[in-house]
């Protein structure tokens, strides 16, 4: 099945640090969704946007719906131990109960 | 109030076999969908069940097949179990007429022997 690509697939950086990290699809999506994936659990979701050029935030954690409606942007801000994790963007071509169709993946790491 | 459940957490099989996973939607919720996480990768849509009928489908053979009871909990069956259907199976609920997106469960671990 289709799977959207992340970049980069993996980050290691210092706590306090600033992270950006994107999503790119060859078809059009009318919403993107941004999850994080712990060790043992399932995704929860952090952000969704519903329009192209949609900017949000939730906290320290920023996320942008690409004006051609094929990407999506994250971006997290002074990070902390506890952003540690896989973060995944989600397309749906409209929200509710479409299925979701999910990236590859962008595995966060923070050095000591 | 319990979010999504799903059992078991963990499940050993041999090629060939037959499994059926559970879960059981969060209060609330009406809609079921099921997902396939390989290692490594994103979760892959499978299907979805609303009113105790398949109304999605992804890009998955009839080996895979469900069921939703009257009281909305959903059960996921895989026949003839490949080594690659090894993964963690998700289950996500929501409800059919609110936009409040999925709630995932933590998944069933499956390891095909």
């Amino acid at each position: 099945g289709q799977q959207l690509n992340q970049s980069p697939q993996s980050m290691f950086i210092q706590e306090g640090e600033d992270v950006s990290m994107n999503c790119t699809s060859s078809s059009i999506f009318n919403t993107w969704l941004w999850y994080k994936q712990d060790p043992g659990e399932g995704p929860v979701l952090l952000i969704a946007l519903y329009k192209a050029g949609e900017l949000t935030s939730n906290g320290r954690l920023t996320a942008q719906f690409g004006i051609t409606r094929k990407d999506s942007f994250l971006n997290i801000s002074a990070s902390i131990p506890s952003d540690v994790g896989i973060y995944f963007c989600a397309g749906q071509l409209s929200f509710g109960n479409e299925k979701l169709t999910f990236g590859t993946g962008t595995r966060l790491t923070i050095i000591p | 109030d319990a979010g999504v459940t799903q059992s078991p957490t963990h499940l050993i099989k041999t090629r060939g076999q037959q499994v059926t996973l559970r879960c059981s939607p969060k209060s609330g919720h009406d809609t079921v969908s099921w997902y396939q996480q390989a290692l490594g990768q994103g979760p892959q849509f499978i299907f979805q069940y609303y009113e105790e009928e398949e109304r999605q489908r992804g890009n998955f053979p009839d080996r895979f097949s469900g069921h939703q009871f009257p009281n909305y909990s959903s059960e996921l069956n895989v026949n003839a179990l490949l080594l690659g259907d090894s993964a963690l199976y998700l289950c996500a609920s929501s409800s059919f007429q609110g936009h409040h997106g999925y709630t995932f469960g933590s998944g069933t671990r499956l390891t095909v022997v």
